[in-house]
């Protein structure tokens, strides 16, 4: 079971540059997540997606938008990277919105260096 | 505002021995409270949780403790092994369901 597959694992951009982060998951699940972890920091929920269609923003949401393609697929888009969005994200997912009680899934994580 | 707190940074204990994680939390809303699990170039895991009408679980050797009057809840491990060495975050959550997560703690068990 691929679980939480995130792309890429590592990239570097310049200061103004975009790219997407892609998540895909194969659990069925209804809500997806994305995390920024920095050192000292801990996680911190940038945006997550409840269900198919609705998506919301987290505890830091500036600079990104993200897109809940479809059931399986949320994406988190940076338009112009700033050197304060170098970090590791994390995508996770969970079975439905109101039972986040224990199991939430992360993938691997992406590492991301803004120049 | 830090909602919810791991305050030491580090624990180093030797194999065999018990390691006690602590976590203390703010939000007296936050009603259901999680470890997780981090080794490096992994995403975090899921160890073990405790709802707020508890106050203690045990899974095998790691056990958490919630003492809701002061906002504190413990993760013990014993007997403590080296594959035990990760980053411990701890996470809590209420109504909204949003999970919190505190900066997490290193821990290392020498052999």
């Amino acid at each position: 079971n691929a679980g939480v597959t995130q792309t890429p694992k590592f990239q570097v951009l310049k200061t103004g540059q975009s790219m997407t982060l892609q998540c895909a998951q194969d659990m069925n699940h209804n809500s997806m997540y994305w995390y920024r972890q920095d050192p000292g920091m801990g996680l911190r929920l940038i945006y997550y997606s409840a269900s198919e269609g609705t998506t919301d923003k987290g505890e830091v949401p500036n600079g990104y938008n993200v897109s809940r393609l479809n059931k399986r697929e949320f994406s988190l888009r940076l338009e112009s990277a700033a050197p304060s969005q170098t970090s590791v994200y994390f995508c996770a997912s969970t079975q439905s919105w109101g039972a986040v009680t224990g199991e939430l899934f992360f993938g691997e994580g992406s590492r991301l260096t803004v120049l | 505002d830090q909602q919810v707190k791991q305050n030491s940074p580090s624990l180093s204990v030797q194999e065999g021995r018990i390691s006690i994680l602590n976590c203390d939390y703010t939000n007296s809303m936050f009603d259901y409270f999680l470890w997780y699990k981090k080794y490096p170039a992994e995403g975090p895991t899921f160890l073990i949780s405790i709802s707020s009408i508890k106050d203690k679980n045990e899974d095998g050797r790691f056990t958490v403790f919630l003492n809701k009057s002061a906002k504190h809840l413990s993760l013990h491990i014993v007997p403590s092994q080296p594959g035990d060495s990760a980053v411990y975050f701890c996470a809590a959550t209420g109504a909204n369901s949003k999970l919190t997560f505190g900066k997490g703690i290193t821990l290392s068990v020498r052999p």
